[in-house]
């Protein structure tokens, strides 16, 4: 199975700055279509994981754009441009290159 | 945008069975994968499995593959998660998710879940 690796695990934000997630996967998750199959989730409190990126870098639709995914290979980081006060949750890497699914640890983002 | 609502509440013993459903409106039942994950409490989310309705196909995670069991019924839009020899440690709660199966999008669509606790 594919290891996801979160980093940090815990993230104290500041509302209007920057922050950034890293995720790193113990095979490549570089699909011979060019695609990388990871996909970012936020799960806010008591509410369902909802999707925010998928194949690395493309927004879901109504993600606001202070969200943004990057990476390839096996390095993957979810940055928010400005923290607003409603980014604070458990954010977590998943990938969908292959079965089974596997989903980093979370980091929760908190205020 | 396909919505998931899941069904209620389940309180169960340690070796019976629980049967989770999922009904899908507003979208192409069809056209999608469902996903089911879990998630024990204060822990993250565990992938258990999905199935394509269309297809009927069904892949599992390999330390569930024994005790769980994934079908649908296009006819109602309904997916449903079947559980058996339940133990303390399945607590948790259940959540049904949807992916468009032709396409790689995510999975963009997520029921409200459902907590399943495990008691005697």
């Amino acid at each position: 199975d594919i290891v996801m690796a979160q980093s940090p695990l815990s993230l104290p934000v500041t509302p209007g700055e920057p922050a950034a997630i890293s995720c790193r996967s113990s095979q490549s998750l570089l699909h011979s279509n060019g695609d990388n199959y990871v996909e970012w989730y936020l799960q806010k409190p008591g509410q369902s994981p909802q999707l925010l990126i998928y194949l690395a870098s493309n927004r879901a639709a109504g993600v606001p754009d202070r969200f943004s995914g990057s990476g390839s290979g096996t390095d993957f980081t979810l940055k928010i441009s400005r923290v607003e006060a409603e980014d604070v949750g458990v954010y977590y890497c998943m990938q969908a290159l292959q079965t089974p699914r596997t989903f980093g640890q979370g980091t929760k983002v908190e205020i | 945008q396909v919505q998931l609502v899941q069904s209620a509440t389940e309180v169960k013993k340690p070796g019976s069975s629980v049967r989770v459903s999922c009904k899908a409106s507003g979208g192409t039942f069809s056209t999608s994968t469902i996903n089911w994950v879990r998630q024990a409490p204060g822990q993250g989310l565990e992938w258990m499995g999905r199935i394509i309705p269309m297809l009927n196909i069904a892949d599992y995670a390999q330390n569930l593959q024994d005790r769980i069991t994934l079908n649908a019924d296009k006819s109602t839009s309904t997916a449903y998660m079947e559980l058996r020899s339940l133990r303390p440690e399945d607590t948790a709660v259940y959540y049904c998710a949807r992916r468009e199966t032709a396409l790689d999008l995510g999975l963009d669509s997520w029921g409200q879940g459902t907590l399943v606790t495990v008691s005697s």
